[in-house]
């Protein structure tokens, strides 16, 4: 029973570069959320994405960060020309259908650590 | 705007003693969810509350969602090393898939 799966566990890129996470939900989510988490701070909310659709991206900066879900394969966080700010934690969450806005019981993956040169 | 506040932020005490954790808002939950992380891990879900006043028992944890479901406590009756961790409460308000976070409690219990 596999759990969430993010890769690569840690991440480190030059200034510039694109950073790419991936993370797998659990089998039978189809709801991911991506949390970014600074040392000993909590979770702060990034997006939240269904199969090919965006449904809430309130938490994303504007520029340089996209993410998607695609009808196959895991969600992909995208981040280009990183800076030395985009250093931290990156944490995929998934949830099954029909939990969300009720319950929204999440269950999380073990988390990208980006450090950015 | 911080939505959820957790006190204390840090908490170091003794193997055996009890402690409380908050988590406060001015903001109404639907449902609340209590995580614990440990170091380099994502968090783990503990519990979820939903009904005002509801409390839930996890062995020697003891959660409870406050009447007009806009805080929470945590109770560890008798302290163990292995609750040492990051304790996050999470609330969900009504049709919005995301969570909001509180900054957690970073608890050391001592042998």
């Amino acid at each position: 029973n596999a759990g969430v799966m993010q890769n690569p566990r840690h991440l480190v890129r030059r200034r510039g570069q694109e950073a790419r996470l991936r993370c797998s939900p659990m089998k039978g989510h189809s709801h991911v959320y991506w949390y970014r988490q600074l040392p000993e701070e909590g979770l702060k909310f990034m997006v939240y994405l269904q199969k090919e659709n965006i449904i809430d991206e309130s938490g994303m900066p504007k520029e340089r960060f996209s993410a998607e879900f695609p009808k196959e394969g895991p969600s992909i966080l995208r981040i280009q020309q990183v800076v030395r700010g985009d250093s931290a934690a990156y944490f995929c969450a998934s949830s099954p259908p029909g939990t969300s806005g009720k319950y929204n019981e999440q269950f999380f993956g073990p988390g990208t650590r980006l450090t950015v040169l | 705007t911080q939505l959820l506040e957790q006190s204390p932020q840090f908490l170091s005490i003794q193997e055996g003693e009890n402690l409380t954790v908050y988590c406060n808002s001015s903001s109404v939950f639907s449902s609340l969810q209590w995580y614990r992380q440990e170091p380099g891990e994502g968090p783990v879900l503990l519990v979820t509350v939903v009904t005002g006043g509801e409390v839930k028992k996890l062995k020697r944890l003891t959660f409870q969602f406050g009447d007009a479901r806009k805080d929470s406590s945590l109770h560890i009756t008798a302290a163990q090393p292995g609750d040492t961790g990051l304790y996050l409460c999470a609330g969900a308000r009504t049709n919005a898939g995301k969570s909001t976070f509180g900054d957690g409690t970073t608890l050391t219990v001592k042998p």
